[in-house]
């Protein structure tokens, strides 16, 4: 079965909100773990990575959270656009697992 | 740089039947990728290729589907006969030696449909 899976479905937040999409594992000994994001009618495009020495990583607008005490990561969106909408998937290697995905949508 | 190429973008066919999709990954990418993505999941690996050599195809249902990579450099996923379940989208991915560690870059996918 999938070792990755997401919290929610769905999302709905404000436009110039951040938002916070959460995502468990199961598998401990996972070392590495990317974000996803795939807009409608597209693959999907990596966003960010984190490995498993590291409880923080920082991006553009994007912070992805790692918490190995209770197999749990999140992906932080600052100031949250329009063009965030989209399905985002917390994925583990090798090879790449994707969990279900949560619909991210932004409300103007 | 040119993106991943794939095609059709979209085929519609009935049970029993057969499609075949082609994939031309981004140049000197050694990798490939062809992932299942069912609507409302996320993508399922279906079969990795390493150049012309196969990696990992333990979820390539190989009664009905097969894939090539011939030269490594493009590829073709083929499905015969097709059933209902199999509609999907079918993802091609692609990624290099230099690549972050699980950095793909997708194409835009084929939908396939089966009546």
């Amino acid at each position: 079965g999938e070792s990755v899976g997401l919290h929610l479905p769905t999302l709905s937040v404000q436009e110039g909100d951040n938002s916070i999409i959460n995502c468990a594992y199961s598998n401990s000994a996972s070392d590495y773990f990317i974000w996803y994001k795939q807009e409608s009618g597209k693959g999907p495009q990596f966003i960010i990575d984190i490995r498993s020495n590291m409880d923080k990583r920082q991006g553009q607008r994007v912070t992805v959270l790692l918490n190995k005490t209770v197999k749990h990561l999140s992906l932080q969106i600052a100031a949250t656009q329009p063009g965030d909408s989209a399905v985002y998937f917390c994925a583990e290697r090798e090879p790449l697992v994707f969990g279900k995905g949560t619909r991210l949508s932004v409300i103007a | 740089e040119a993106g991943v190429a794939q095609s059709p973008r979209y085929k519609i066919i009935e049970k029993r039947q057969s499609v075949a999709f082609w994939c031309n990954p981004i140049s000197g990418h050694a990798t490939l990728y062809w992932y299942q993505q069912i609507l409302g999941q996320g993508p399922k690996l279906l079969i990795q290729f390493q150049n012309n050599g196969v990696v990992d195809d333990s979820q390539l249902p190989k009664d009905r589907f097969s894939a090539e990579r011939l030269k490594g450099v493009d590829s073709t996923l083929k499905i015969q006969p097709a059933k209902l379940e199999d509609s999907a989208v079918y993802l091609c991915a692609s990624s290099s030696g230099t690549s972050r560690a699980g950095e793909l870059f997708f194409g835009e996918g084929s939908r396939l449909t089966v009546l």
